[in-house]
């Protein structure tokens, strides 16, 4: 029931620019900062960039994120292995006063 | 460096009330302008974000839980807590507490499973 959309899977090649889109509305992304959660298998998520488009100290410049409207993207250049995971994209959204999360993207490497 | 740590009962049975602590280490719970919150995620399911609380005892919650859900903070013991009534079967998830600040959830707990079953 989630009102932020997210594909559910992406995937690429080591090396390869993978770009995962975050669709919301004027209520939550049009309005708020969207951040990035990446969740690696049996961890608890990280964030992975904040306000849009700003990173963390310690994380790779590989990982960048952009925001147009009421959508947000996530790129990942360069892929790596260990990017396998999954990827949340988040809002504060001003009509349900609540934090919502996309349902979420797998992303493999093959 | 923060540290934050999930406790209480992995098993709570149907209509009963789910009870969590989240014991914060490394730091003051009413330091800074943060926002303590729990986040659950259903088995192979996404995150869904269950309500937050802030040092002054300001709440928000998920409008599809609020009538259930109780945050509460207890700042002598840098410890805030989540209660879930009446739960049943589809409450069965992980539940994390996270620190939230301006750049996002910067500290989460290891997560704790909860499974309600009689």
């Amino acid at each position: 029931q989630s009102v932020l959309t997210q594909p559910p899977s992406a995937s690429g090649t080591p090396g390869q620019r993978v770009t995962i889109s975050c669709s919301g509305s004027k209520f939550n992304i049009g309005s708020n900062a969207v951040n990035w959660y990446q969740q690696l298998p049996g961890t608890a998520p990280k964030v992975l960039i904040y306000s849009n488009n700003q990173r963390p100290s310690g994380v790779p410049d590989r990982f960048s994120g952009s925001k147009s409207g009421a959508s947000a993207s996530l790129a990942i250049s360069g892929l790596q292995s260990e990017d396998e995971a999954d990827y949340y994209c988040a809002a504060w959204d001003d009509s349900l006063n609540g934090e919502l999360f996309g349902p979420g993207t797998k992303v493999t490497v093959l | 460096q923060v540290q934050l740590q999930e406790s209480g009962p992995g098993l709570v049975k149907p209509s009963q009330t789910l009870s969590l602590t989240c014991t914060v280490s490394g730091g003051s719970i009413i330091s800074g302008g943060y926002y303590w919150t729990w986040i659950r995620q259903h088995p192979g399911k996404g995150l869904e974000w269950v309500g937050h609380i802030s040092y002054g005892g300001n709440t928000y919650y998920n409008p599809s839980l609020k009538s259930r859900v109780t945050i509460s903070i207890d700042t002598s013991k840098n410890e805030f807590s989540l209660q879930l009534s009446s739960v049943t079967a589809a409450d069965t998830a992980v539940y994390y507490c996270a620190r939230e600040e301006d750049s996002g959830y910067d500290y989460w707990g290891q997560g704790t499973l909860v499974i309600v079953s009689s």
